[in-house]
Order: structure tokens, then sequence, then C-alpha cells
């Protein structure tokens, strides 16, 4: 089946230090990534949709220029938490639809990234 | 807006125990609905899904109706096990194609022997 690979698992950071992550889909083809944040015993909040090419589409509430998306290739999109703070510790998680499959196919997610700014 | 609602953990109960988790859902038109599950220190792994009217997904004794009429994707199991502990999450899609999942607030079920 799809997979996306994400790295790193976990990071700590200090304070005001930029972390990038990396989300890959390993045997597809994906013009498309979703990058969520998930807080402790909550759900997944979406915060933005990575689109290959092109700019991408934030979420209402999310600052862009705090998370900064690339997506370079159908293969890779990056999120880039800059100038971190404590409070963007969290668990950051992306996602891709296989494009083969159908547009009811349920997305193939990363096992996430633990962000931890000290 | 679409948005999905499910009931407040956590959920305890015995091994071999009945479980159900409701969840009901707000969309326009014909929604995809799944339930994932997130392993504790693991990521979302899709547990099953319905992408139309009474379609009823199963997996692992798991499973779920799509109910439209009351816009309900309530996930059943017959026997719980120890195993089974986990965050499960009711998610919907539209079916129009590059659009994210959205998710309930996920329920935690514990299981005890």
């Amino acid at each position: 089946g799809a997979v996306v690979s994400q790295h790193p698992s976990w990071v700590i950071c200090k304070s005001g230090t930029s972390v990038k992550i990396e989300c890959r889909s390993l045997d597809f083809q994906a013009t498309t990534m979703f990058w969520y944040r998930q807080f402790p015993k909550q759900s997944l909040m979406l915060m933005a949709t990575s689109n290959e090419g092109s700019k991408a589409t934030y979420e209402q509430g999310v600052e862009k220029d705090k998370f900064l998306i690339n997506h370079a290739s159908l293969t890779l999109s990056t999120l880039t938490v800059t100038s971190a703070h404590p409070e963007d510790s969290s668990f950051y998680i992306c996602s891709a639809r296989d494009p083969g499959d159908s547009q009811n196919s349920p997305l193939h997610f990363g096992n996430g990234t633990r962000l931890t700014v000290t | 807006g679409n948005s999905v609602t499910q009931m407040e953990g956590p959920v305890t109960l015995s091994e071999e125990a009945f479980l159900t988790i409701n969840c009901t859902y707000t969309a326009t038109g014909y929604p995809s609905l799944f339930w994932y599950v997130q392993y504790p220190g693991e990521g979302l792994q899709l547990l099953l899904k319905a992408t139309k009217a009474d379609d009823k997904g199963s997996n692992k004794g798991f499973e779920a109706t799509y109910r439209k009429e009351t816009t309900s994707f309530h996930l059943e199991k017959g026997s719980v096990q120890v195993s089974d502990s986990a965050v499960y999450f009711c998610a919907l899609s539209t079916p129009q194609a590059g659009t994210a999942l959205i998710f309930g607030k996920g329920t935690t079920l514990s299981v005890s022997s």
C-alpha cells in the first residue's frame, strides 16, 4: 500500500531556532499533501494544504510566515517552523492521497513528528 | 460547514465487552466516512471506511454503518481486546479531489484484562 514517510520522528530545539520537517510519499506521487497539528489529547487540526509547484493554502488562524511549507517535488513536502517558541510544541503529521486511488480514498499518514521547543 | 462530532472519552472497558463509539457528522453533499486508529506512540492508521449511504465498513472485528438518515457512523466491536486500547478518530472527506480529512476530537479507549 501507499506509504508516507515523515522525518524526523521527534526533535527538540531551543526557542528562536527553526525546525524543518520532511514528508515524503515513497511509492506514489502526491500533487497535494496535507499538514496537521495535534495537541495533547485533542484532534488533528488541518494547518495547510501543500500543492506541488505552487503556494500552500493555509487554514484560518495559521500563520503562513511562521509555518513555511514548500512542496518542491511530487514526492516531498517540507514544513519549517520558524523562530520556534514553546507554544509551537506539538505533534505535526503530514498526509497524502495516492492520486491513483479514487476521490473517496482515505489519506495515508506519516508517523508524525513530535516537536518540543525549550 | 463540514464537521464531525464524536462522543467524549475516555471509554474504559473490560476485555470481551461490547464497544460503541458514537460519531455524527455535518456535511454538504455526500461525504465519505472513515475511522482511524492511533495506537500509543504511533501515527494514524485507517481502520475502516464507507463511501455511500448504507455501506458497512469492517476490519479487525470493528464495524460501522453509514447512516444518511441519522448522519451517523458509529463504531462497534462485539468483543474488545486489551490490544484495542488506542485513540479512535472519526473523519469525513467530501467528494472533491484534493480535499483534506476533517476529524472528530478522538475517543480514547482503554481495555483492561
